[in-house]
């Protein structure tokens, strides 16, 4: 089954602790994406990658950090920097425009 | 102004009623439009693309007006299962892929 999965579905964090939000994908795209969504509103560009070894900061990048060691995964990094973390948290990839949401991670940090 | 924005609704209506949604986007350089679906905490799923001709998928009709900045969605014969948030999504000009997600507009289709 081609697509792209996130993992865990929900976490949950203490103030001040580093989390890893896992995205992986099979779809052979170059591209992928990190965005944010709160309650209520659009989704927010954190990051993306448009190839291997590389990767820019989106709008809201503050506080965050990535990697793209391999095509098929994209890991985020939530700092301890990050005022306000909790958020529903979903990657994607894509080929040209068109974009593909993995299932999402809903991320409560108390 | 929001580069994409959106009523939010919602917008509740019977089964089997017509419903339309607009969306307008301030920059005009843009050149590639959509219309997601996302269900409630749930990740969004692309509904379809909007060309400048105006296509149909179903009962589903986007249409772009380039003059005027917006893009519509036409839901015909409306279902229970289209209840959901509908985002219109345009591609930042002049930034490669990316792409700029309104806010959403959320349906509620009633029994």
């Amino acid at each position: 089954d081609g697509g792209i999965t996130q993992s865990p579905k929900y976490l949950f964090r203490k103030e001040g602790q580093n989390v890893t939000l896992s995205c992986e994908q099979n779809l052979n795209h170059d591209a992928m994406y990190w965005y944010r969504q709160d309650p209520g509103q659009g989704l927010r560009l954190i990051y993306y990658s448009q190839i291997v070894n590389d990767f820019q900061k989106g709008d809201i990048a503050e506080g965050y950090s990535v990697s793209r060691e391999k095509k098929e995964s994209f890991p985020l990094t939530v700092t301890s920097a990050q005022k306000n973390p909790t958020a529903f948290y979903l990657c994607a990839s894509g080929y040209l425009y068109e974009q593909y949401f993995g299932p999402g991670t809903r991320l409560t940090v108390t | 102004r929001k580069e994409v924005e959106q009523d939010p609704g919602p917008f509740n209506v019977p089964e089997g009623a017509t419903v339309a949604f607009n969306c307008t986007y301030s920059n005009s350089a843009s050149q590639s439009f959509f219309w997601y679906r996302q269900d409630c905490r749930k990740e969004p799923k692309l509904l379809m693309s909007v060309y400048s001709s105006g296509n149909e998928d179903g009962r589903f009709t986007a249409q772009l007006n380039r003059a005027s900045q917006y893009i519509s969605l036409l839901i015909r014969d409306s279902k229970l299962s289209d209840s959901a948030t509908y985002l219109c999504v345009v591609n930042k000009a002049n930034a490669g892929n990316m792409l700029t997600f309104g806010g959403g507009t959320r349906l509620m289709v009633k029994p």
